[in-house]
């Protein structure tokens, strides 16, 4: 069974600053795929950002960008230039091709933007 | 390009009923899933249909079952609702290659058993 392991509960930034939220994952497995998806206030789950295993290159979607350590298996999250939208809970998960297509969630970790 | 529906967005049971939540897919999605997501937990995945048939199923008992129909909407049923059954129900749609292009969720139904 993989895992994934989200520390941080809760974090704050100031507008325009710059966060990283941390996740590690646990697995044995080699053809995986990473996804980190935003949850703001109205509950619908949106993708951020997706990072396949088999690639070294770290993905990059404008303000966000991962840093995809596999022999760590470490895949945290940069926003850069933070704004009051990015308020939300960001899940970190996990799909392992050869068990179906399921996402395994971590617990989430609650980013509060600040003026 | 419409999203993911679902129906209702709040309910509220008995322990012992039973409930039937909906799911209208994104024009183009084939493939369905439905997770549960506890209060201050991430989702847990339920199950997974692909072309009306369930190819994959998380750890839930037989009392959760679901059914896709042939445009590709989708039903989960949950029997004999237990108060542990109360949580946030997000359905989450895709096409088969969704390791590219990630599920696209809807808001999620909240189900309250008292």
């Amino acid at each position: 069974a993989q895992t994934v392991t989200q520390s941080q509960p809760e974090m704050s930034v100031q507008e325009a600053e710059t966060v990283t939220l941390s996740c590690t994952y646990d697995t044995s497995e080699s053809n995986y795929y990473l996804f980190w998806y935003k949850q703001p206030p109205s509950r619908q789950m949106i993708l951020v950002i997706r990072q396949e295993a088999y690639k070294q290159q770290n993905a990059t979607e404008n303000r966000f960008s991962v840093n995809f350590q596999k022999a760590a298996k470490s895949f945290s999250l940069k926003i850069s230039d933070s704004q009051l939208g990015d308020t939300a809970m960001y899940f970190c998960a996990f799909m392992n091709l050869n068990s179906g297509y399921a996402l395994n969630f971590g617990k989430g970790t609650s980013l509060l933007v600040t003026p | 390009e419409t999203g993911v529906t679902q129906s209702p967005t709040h309910l509220i049971k008995t322990r012992g009923q039973q409930v039937t939540l909906r799911c209208s897919s994104q024009s183009g999605h084939n493939t369905v899933s439905w997770y549960q997501q506890a209060l201050g937990q991430g989702p847990q995945f339920i199950f997974q249909y692909y072309r009306e048939e369930e190819n994959g199923r998380g750890n839930f008992p037989p009392r959760f079952s679901g059914l896709q129909f042939p445009n590709y909407s989708s039903e989960l049923n949950v029997n004999a609702l237990e108060l542990d059954d109360s949580a946030l129900y997000l359905c989450a749609s895709s096409t088969q290659f969704a390791e590219l292009y990630g599920y696209t969720f809807g808001s999620g139904t909240r189900l309250t058993v008292v």
